[in-house]
């Protein structure tokens, strides 16, 4: 069957340390994979886009990778801040129709 | 400019009663999304529309939700009859018509279902 795992648990990290969230997918073969951040209360805010022929993408202190052949992307936040701390969420297109399926995301937070 | 426009915010109702969300995307984005976000969970799509047709809509349970998007613009999802499980965040996205478009999301509608 068709999965997208992150890591169900949350990750506390120090601040200005690298935070490094895992996306995993299975029995897909997406063209591109995207980052959301979510606040309490909010819906998904864009972060980032990585197409399929991309091994890195870099925003400010945001770094994604997408690996094909591992069927996983990684999420860096580098020098971590408290205000970083939120639910991170990756998201997929199946069949490249920009139907966007999410995974259950992972839950950053940052201590000062 | 002007973001994806929900409501209503929340919305209480008791089992086997009806409940409609309203959503108006941001100006010019031809595709909407209605998602089911369940409390610690990522979001599930339910019906995504192109323009006014429906793209996808396998994974809305049809018999007792429903959804339309008249002139392509504004967009209504339905739950009748309501059930305890249906309790959720509901989101409503929009995104220029394409590939590798970014979602632009509401800030949904939480809805309770006692």
């Amino acid at each position: 069957s068709q999965k997208i795992e992150q890591n169900s648990e949350a990750l506390n990290i120090q601040e200005g340390k690298t935070a490094t969230l895992t996306c995993n997918y299975t029995n897909y073969s997406p063209a591109y994979l995207q980052w959301y951040r979510q606040d309490p209360g909010r819906g998904p805010v864009f972060l980032l886009l990585i197409r399929e022929n991309e091994k890195e993408k870099r925003k400010e202190r945001l770094k994604v990778t997408f690996d094909t052949t591992l069927k996983q992307s990684l999420f860096h936040i580098t020098a971590s801040q408290p205000a970083d701390s939120a639910t991170y969420l990756c998201a997929l297109d199946p069949n490249a129709g920009n139907m966007l399926t999410f995974g259950g995301g992972t839950r950053l937070m940052v201590k000062p | 400019e002007a973001g994806v426009a929900q409501s209503p915010r929340y919305k209480i109702i008791e089992k086997r009663q009806s409940v409609a969300f309203w959503c108006n995307p941001i100006s010019g984005h031809a595709t909407l999304y209605w998602y089911q976000q369940i409390l610690g969970q990522g979001p599930k799509l339910l019906i995504q529309f192109q323009n006014n047709g429906v793209v996808d809509d396998s994974q809305l349970p049809k018999d007792r939700f429903s959804a339309e998007r008249l002139k392509g613009v504004d967009s209504t999802l339905k739950i009748q009859p309501a059930k305890l499980e249906d309790s959720a965040v509901y989101l409503c996205a929009s995104s220029l018509q394409g590939m590798n478009t970014e979602a632009f999301f509401g800030q949904g509608t939480r809805l309770t279902v006692v």
